[in-house]
């Protein structure tokens, strides 16, 4: 049973550029979450995707942008990169019960020069 | 603000010793907590989830939940060197936003 993908595994992207994540969910598992992972710290939520709609969203400005497909698969797009936006992006999936336990991918290194 | 508070250590224990990691949250209507494993470079990966108060226990991993308190902890029995990661803290608000504290690294020596 594959967990959680996500590809690319590294990323560089050069300053006002616009970038494309992806992420493919656990096989059962319907709802998708990003976060962002800067060094030493937590991970922050971004957005989570449920039914190909965005249901709630942390502090992160319009720049960052979402998508859920019928396949539950799921991108994050950044754009305007800045210097600050050079983090690990984190894609988490769960099931529909009422646990609320996620499982992360590996992530994506991005780094913005 | 929500916040999860986290001791960012390091935490430095002997192998073989119980390490005790300590997690406190702000918001009182908070219901889930989770546990997640951390190695260098890697995802973060679930350990426990508690949703009530008192004791969970898997493995030489046990929860501690105190709602009252707003306290969250992990014990490590038997602390392996391949124990040594940074372990998160994590709190639901609001059903579906997970709050992430900063993170305790631990150190088991061997």
């Amino acid at each position: 049973d594959a967990g959680v993908t996500q590809s690319p595994t590294h990323l560089i992207k050069t300053r006002g550029q616009q970038v494309t994540l992806r992420c493919s969910p656990k096989s059962g598992h319907d709802t998708v979450s990003w976060y962002q992972q800067a060094l030493g710290q937590g991970p922050q939520f971004i957005f989570q995707y449920y039914e190909e709609e965005e249901r709630q969203r942390g502090n992160f400005p319009d720049r960052f942008s979402g998508h859920q497909f019928p396949n539950y698969s799921s991108e994050l797009n950044v754009n305007a990169l800045l210097l600050g936006d050079s983090a690990l992006y984190l894609c988490a999936s769960r099931t529909p019960d009422s646990s609320y336990e996620q499982y992360f991918g590996p992530g994506t290194r991005l780094t913005v020069t | 603000q929500k916040e999860v508070e986290q001791n960012s250590g390091p935490l430095s224990v002997p192998e073989g010793a119980i390490a005790s990691l300590n997690c406190t949250y702000s918001d009182r209507v908070s219901q889930s907590f989770f546990w997640y494993r951390q190695y260098s470079g890697k995802s973060p990966e679930l350990i426990m989830s508690i949703y009530s108060n008192g004791d969970k226990e898997d493995g030489r991993f046990t929860a501690q939940l105190n709602k009252a308190s707003q306290y969250v902890s992990l014990l490590i029995r038997d602390s392996q060197p391949s124990d040594s990661a940074t372990y998160l803290c994590a709190v639901i608000y609001n059903f579906n936003k997970f709050y992430f504290g900063s993170g305790t690294k631990l150190n088991v020596k061997p």
